[in-house]
């Protein structure tokens, strides 16, 4: 398996822009999970799926951010407009069934740097 | 707040010692568990330790976890190079019937050569 694939693994833009990440999960898994990692504030966790239905989005800072689970195998997580207090490592983690909080499995990250 | 803190924050050893990392946390849980991030990569779950449990092994991985002091330690037995990482323990708990799996702010373990 592939394992967690995300998309890109850097992105530069400029404040005010949209941002687009996207993740596709391991195989079989239906837990999703988005994350976003600053020196500041560690690892929080912004949103997670539960078989491609948003179950707890609390993480999420403010309506500028918005995340999407069309199907089992892709999300987005879109970011309009961007802020420079934006810029972070943005993970996206999967799991499977009971134990999607025993051993979660986390993609590469995408190191958004807004300008 | 229910993060798991860890201590020390980095930490730094030669080869062939022994590295321990403490997390301690403020609520009931679940289990708790430890995960690995070398640097810019994802992170990458080690070991989970579970609320009625008090002791765990893995390879050369030790996990203890004591309840009544709200407080884990991960110990790495003949530290390698490749041991080099930030480690961060994640307590996993309810809180109003939702779970949650809240991350610490990690150690940063320096092995040396």
């Amino acid at each position: 398996d592939a394992g967690v694939i995300q998309s890109p693994r850097h992105e530069v833009t400029e404040m005010g822009q949209e941002v687009t990440l996207r993740c596709k999960p391991i195989s079989g898994h239906d837990y999703l999970f988005w994350y976003r990692q600053t020196m500041m504030r560690g690892l929080e966790l912004l949103i997670y799926f539960n078989n491609n239905v948003p179950i707890d989005d609390s993480g999420m800072p403010e309506d500028r951010f918005s995340a999407k689970m069309p199907n089992a195998s892709f999300s987005t997580l879109k970011i309009q407009p961007s802020e420079p207090r934006d810029s972070a490592v943005y993970f996206c983690a999967s799991s499977f069934g009971l134990a999607s909080y025993n051993e979660q499995f986390f993609g590469p990250g995408t190191r958004l740097t807004v300008l | 707040s229910q993060q798991g803190e860890e201590d020390p924050q980095a930490l730094s050893i030669q080869e062939g010692e022994n590295a321990t990392m403490n997390c301690s946390y403020k609520t009931s849980i679940n289990n708790l568990q430890w995960y690995r991030q070398n640097s810019g990569r994802g992170l990458v779950h080690l070991i989970l330790i579970r609320s009625n449990e008090r002791e765990k092994h893995s390879g050369r991985l030790r996990v203890t976890l004591d309840t009544s002091k709200k407080s884990s330690s991960l110990l790495i037995t003949a530290s390698r190079a490749a041991d080099t990482a930030s480690y961060f323990c994640a307590t996993h708990f309810l809180i109003q019937g939702a779970q949650k799996l809240v991350f610490g702010q990690g150690t940063r373990l320096t092995i040396n050569p």
